[in-house]
């Protein structure tokens, strides 16, 4: 069966530090793979989505970047945090862009 | 994208039926219909999707009016462990320019009181 992996699952960073986020997924082969983020008290916003490796699309202008180096491996980075980067990061995939996506347990990130 | 209006919260009773309601009045005839839940500090958790027809698995049962304008998420005996954020999402199904992503609103706010 197939399986999300998200670390760490907290994390707190001062501001102006760099970050990076991986997710990798098992049991399956040439995932779509996701990035989404959910501030306190709001909906999700998606960030980045790939379809394969070295392929990312980005959703919206940010402080963020995202890479995928192996096939199940998506990696979320920042050079400097800001205070408005905190939040509830989690790590999605699905098969292809008609089915469900999985999601992971998420990273709870805190800038100070 | 088509959005959905959903109502913020709604409360159920342990063991009793609920029915979450969606509105999406600006579907297109290639949009599927996908429920998702997120419990408390948890990332969100598949239900249950459709086209057209009602749909029914494990986790609940999918009521989708004939003018697909409106559904329904039917959850048949709730539990305490169904207490959770309950989003309807419309998907694109004919591989568009944004990939079929899910366009996350705020959902609707399940409790379920013992």
């Amino acid at each position: 069966s197939q399986t999300i992996h998200q670390w760490p699952a907290t994390l707190v960073q001062p501001v102006g530090s760099p970050l990076s986020l991986e997710c990798t997924v098992e049991g399956t082969s040439n995932p779509n793979l996701y990035w989404y983020r959910q501030a306190a008290g709001r909906g999700l916003q998606l960030l980045f989505y790939s379809v394969g490796i070295g392929q990312i699309s980005s959703e919206v202008p940010q402080n963020l970047s995202a890479s995928r180096p192996q096939d199940r491996q998506f990696i979320l980075s920042s050079k400097k945090l800001l205070l408005s980067d905190s939040g509830f990061y989690l790590c999605a995939w699905s098969i292809d862009t008609n089915q469900p996506q999985h999601f992971g347990d998420g990273t709870r990130l805190s800038i100070l | 994208d088509a959005k959905t209006t959903q109502p913020n919260s709604m409360e159920s009773n342990e063991e009793e039926p609920v029915h979450l309601p969606c509105n999406h009045s600006t579907i297109s005839g290639t949009d599927y219909i996908h429920w998702y839940r997120q419990l408390p500090s948890q990332g969100p958790e598949y239900v249950i999707h459709g086209l057209t027809s009602n749909v029914n698995n494990r986790m609940a049962s999918l009521a989708i009016a004939e003018d697909r304008k409106s559904s329904t998420l039917i959850l048949h005996r709730a539990t305490l462990r169904d207490a959770a954020v309950y989003y309807c999402i419309l998907r694109e199904g004919n591989y568009g320019g944004s990939q079929g992503n899910l366009i996350f609103g705020k959902g609707t706010k399940l409790s379920v009181k013992p």
